[in-house]
């Protein structure tokens, strides 16, 4: 595709389900990023892929946070056990070497 | 760790008027520095970057200016519009063997018609 894709763009799920969330991200980008974004708050890091190498897992908040990305390319984000307080925007960008990283749209979770 | 502290969180300014956001990071070998616009509702989007072989980048009525001695750099919006009314982050690289991308806190801009 022409940009950074996440599913689902919106996801609703009870407290203590576990869920993922896709990100595809744009063809031949090296770097994939998550992020977290709470109602009217910051960009906080959770993980960072580049290429080949170990992920980058310094910002994710728990154990309950996973992700993986498969071939280089697709990513997925898991949470476990969701808690209401893991609602949040998450964010997905990509980038090549040393240029511009590129969002996808975003996935809404709301836990209830 | 890496860190960006952005300030100021909030700014609200003239229709006309200037506005400068600053941020400062930690990382010393930090050396590319973007600034991202975040509409309400939208994606960040990339309006400059500057890299640390540059101190000062121009594009229309938006700048960036840096100073790596003092790990500092800013964003300059002249002129400003309703239009500019946004979120805007800044963030910094390192681009060695980790290019993690690091964001500031954000700052909400609010330009007053």
């Amino acid at each position: 595709g022409a940009g950074v894709s996440q599913s689902p763009s919106n996801k609703v799920t009870e407290k203590g389900k576990d869920v993922e969330l896709r990100c595809d991200p744009i063809s031949g980008h090296t770097a994939l990023y998550w992020y977290r974004q709470s109602l009217g708050q910051g960009l906080e890091f959770l993980i960072y892929f580049q290429g080949n190498s170990a992920p980058d897992k310094s910002g994710l908040p728990s154990d309950r946070f996973s992700a993986e990305r498969t071939g280089g390319s697709v990513s997925t984000l898991t949470i476990q056990r969701t808690q209401q307080e893991d609602s949040a925007v998450y964010l997905c960008a990509s980038s090549l070497w040393d240029v511009e990283a590129f969002f996808g749209q975003g996935t809404r979770l709301t836990v209830v | 760790g890496e860190n960006v502290e952005q300030h100021p969180s909030t700014l609200s300014v003239q229709e006309g008027d200037s506005a400068v956001i600053k941020c400062t990071y930690s990382d010393s070998a930090s050396n590319y520095f973007p600034w991202y616009k975040q509409e309400l509702g939208k994606r960040p989007q990339l309006i400059i970057d500057i890299r640390s072989n540059v101190g000062e980048k121009k594009d229309q009525r938006i700048a960036v200016t840096l100073n790596k001695t003092a790990k500092h750099f800013s964003l300059h919006i002249t002129e400003t519009q309703p239009e500019d009314s946004a979120v805007y982050f800044c963030a910094s690289r390192r681009e060695d063997s980790s290019y993690k991308l690091i964001f500031g806190s954000g700052t909400r801009l609010l330009v007053r018609p």
